[in-house]
């Protein structure tokens, strides 16, 4: 049963100090999202990546935040240093540009609570 | 841009009946994907049924269809038999077909059951 997996779950941290969320994209996609979720914004859109390239990051905070592509099984997001209007949920997902509707398949997300 | 519009914030049903989600979208290209997610209390982000805009034929999924109507820009959705799992934040969501991966989400809809 293929999905992608996102750790950790949940992480509760104090301002100042760095985060990183991991996800494993479903082998063979080659295109990953990084999403933010608040009860505010709803889905935000904070970058993405097509065949390990960065093609847009623009919603995403450049000063604190990162986002990276190792390898084609592994994509970070980095936070540092974090602060509380950090705290949302952070999902990523992956596509296959190779499959006809190019839709997205989400992880469970990591719940982060910055204090 | 494009844009996905969610007009209704919550709704409700009683179980067992039949439930219509609304959302429409602007847009100027002529052929597209239209997708519904669902994200229940777990927070996962499911793929309920998608459309292509160029077949005519209403997509089905067992007890979810949608009635597409592209004059109107109108991708709603129903669901039928509604069973308390149904209980969740349903969002649709328009992906270009001229290369773009990305897709635009709406704000979503919070539907409860009623037992």
């Amino acid at each position: 049963d293929a999905r992608v997996t996102q750790t950790p779950r949940d992480k509760v941290t104090e301002m100042g100090q760095e985060v990183t969320m991991r996800c494993q994209p479903i082998l063979g996609h080659n295109t990953v999202f990084w999403y933010r979720q608040t009860m505010m914004q709803g889905l935000e859109l904070l970058a993405y990546f097509r065949n390990r390239a960065p093609l847009d990051d623009s919603g995403m905070p450049k000063d604190r935040f990162s986002a990276e592509m190792p390898d084609a099984t592994l994509a970070t997001l980095k936070i540092q240093p974090s602060e509380p209007r950090d705290s949302a949920v952070y999902f990523c997902a992956s596509g296959s540009t190779g499959l006809t509707y190019n839709e997205q398949f989400f992880g469970p997300g990591t719940r982060l609570t910055v204090l | 841009a494009q844009t996905v519009t969610q007009s209704q914030p919550e709704m409700s049903v009683q179980e067992a009946e039949t439930v219509t989600l609304s959302c429409t979208y602007d847009t100027s290209e002529s052929d597209y994907y239209l997708f519904w997610y669902k994200q229940p209390p777990s927070r996962q982000m499911i793929l309920v049924i998608r459309q292509e805009a160029y077949k005519q034929q209403n997509a089905t999924e067992n007890r979810f269809s949608v009635n597409f109507q592209k004059a109107a820009k109108s991708f709603s959705l129903k669901i039928s038999d509604s069973q308390l799992g149904d209980a969740a934040m349903y969002f649709c969501a328009y992906r270009s077909a001229s290369g773009d991966d990305k897709i635009i989400f709406g704000k979503g809809t919070r539907l409860h059951i009623l037992p």
